[in-house]
Formats: C-alpha cells, structure tokens, sequence
C-alpha cells in the first residue's frame, strides 16, 4: 500500500490557469507538508498541517492555498499559475508534528506552466 | 534554522565505504541531525537519525562528534543503487521554523 500518494503526478498547464494537487496519507499521521522542489533541487517547506491546523505558512504566494479536510488529506490549490511555479511539489506526513521527525514524502507532482 | 553546508557531489566505486560529511556549526542544543536519499522523480526517504556520538540502522551509520557541529553519514560498501542525492538537515523536535534541505550532495557509485 502506497504511504503517501499525490495527484497527479505531471501537471501541464497554461499561464492564468487554476489548478489543484491532491495528497492523501494512510500512515494515521497527525502532521502534513508541502515542499517546493526547484530546478537546483532545493527542497523548501511551504505549508504544514497539525490535526487540520495551518501550523506553517511559509513566505509562499496568497495564490496558492492548502486545505487540509481531514487529518488524512491535504490538498493545495493554485490560482493564476505563473512560469516560476513550474517546479516539483512534494507533498509529505509525519506522526509528530516539527522537522526533526522522520517525514514519508509522496512520488512528487511535475507541475510545468507554459 | 542551523544552516548546513555539504559537498556538492561526491563519486565513489561499488563496495567501497562512503562518508559523507555535514556541517553545522550553529546547532543548538535541542537539534537533532536527520538525513535523507532521494533518488531522481522521487520524494526523499529518511534514512537515519541522530542526537549525539553513533547510531546505526541496518542500512547506514551516523557518527556525531561531541561539539555536534558536523556529523558524518557513512554507507557501507555502495552498490549502484546508492546512487543518488542525500540531505542533511537540523531541526528542533517540534520545532516550527522555517526549512529549506539545501541541495544536498549527489553520490555517484561507478562500477
């Protein structure tokens, strides 16, 4: 059984387009990420969830938008999508809640804005 | 957040002993070191786990030394599977702030 899992897992779009990455976790987890990838391979945090609480709220666009509707799902949405989006995003869980905990990471999702 | 600095890439030849080395010279006391792999169009995966001295799992060693300002993963003899990026990073246990892994260092096995 998949951990982590995130849809989907290449994303192409245009610029101005409204789109949405899909996380599911079945590890009973309390703590949920999103990671930004970039072309230099930086991995950088840009949300995390306790319980259904926004925890982190990283210097990250008000386009984007997590939702997190249970503890097991946490899905992030993107308005207006820009050519610097294009990067691989990361959606991961941890059963406490901080970084020194081991985090289990989904497959990723390509996103490339045209 | 305790910065870290990796060599960018290192190469090594199958069976042989890889150490990896991290530093980090602003730890602070509540920190712990975790490293991760992360092979190309996946996720990362943790691999170990440390606070201080030595702590093995069945797949790498982690060795810390006491000043906890650098720690170093060493890999077992290597085969081509262990071809890939791995991470270092420093975190407070329930710690909020901000993270970014850096860019790690990219561990090229040759046969």
């Amino acid at each position: 059984d998949t951990a982590v899992s995130q849809t989907p897992k290449y994303l192409v779009t245009q610029m101005g387009n409204d789109k949405s990455i899909k996380c599911e976790q079945n590890l009973g987890h309390d703590t949920m990420y999103w990671y930004k990838q970039d072309s230099k391979k930086f991995l950088k945090i840009m949300f995390s969830y306790n319980n259904k609480e926004l925890i982190i709220n990283e210097t990250v666009p008000n386009r984007f938008s997590p939702k997190s509707p249970d503890k097991a799902h946490l899905n992030l949405h993107i308005n207006s999508l820009e050519l610097g989006d294009s990067a691989v995003y990361f959606c991961a869980s941890s059963q406490g809640e901080g970084f020194s905990y081991e985090q289990y990471f989904g497959p990723g999702t390509r996103l490339t804005v045209t | 957040l305790a910065k870290t600095t990796q060599p960018i890439s290192m190469d090594s030849y199958e069976g042989q002993e890889v150490n990896i080395t991290c530093s980090h010279n602003n730890i602070a006391t509540n920190d712990y070191i975790t490293w991760y792999q992360q092979f190309p169009s996946q996720g990362p995966r943790f691999i170990i786990q440390g606070y201080k001295t030595k702590v093995t799992n069945e797949v790498a060693s982690l060795f810390i030394p006491a000043d906890r300002k650098s720690s170093t993963l060493s890999l077992p003899r290597v085969s081509l599977s262990d071809t890939a990026v791995y991470y270092c990073l420093v975190a407070t246990r329930g710690g909020r702030r901000a993270l970014t892994f850096g860019s790690g260092t990219r561990l090229q096995v040759q046969p």
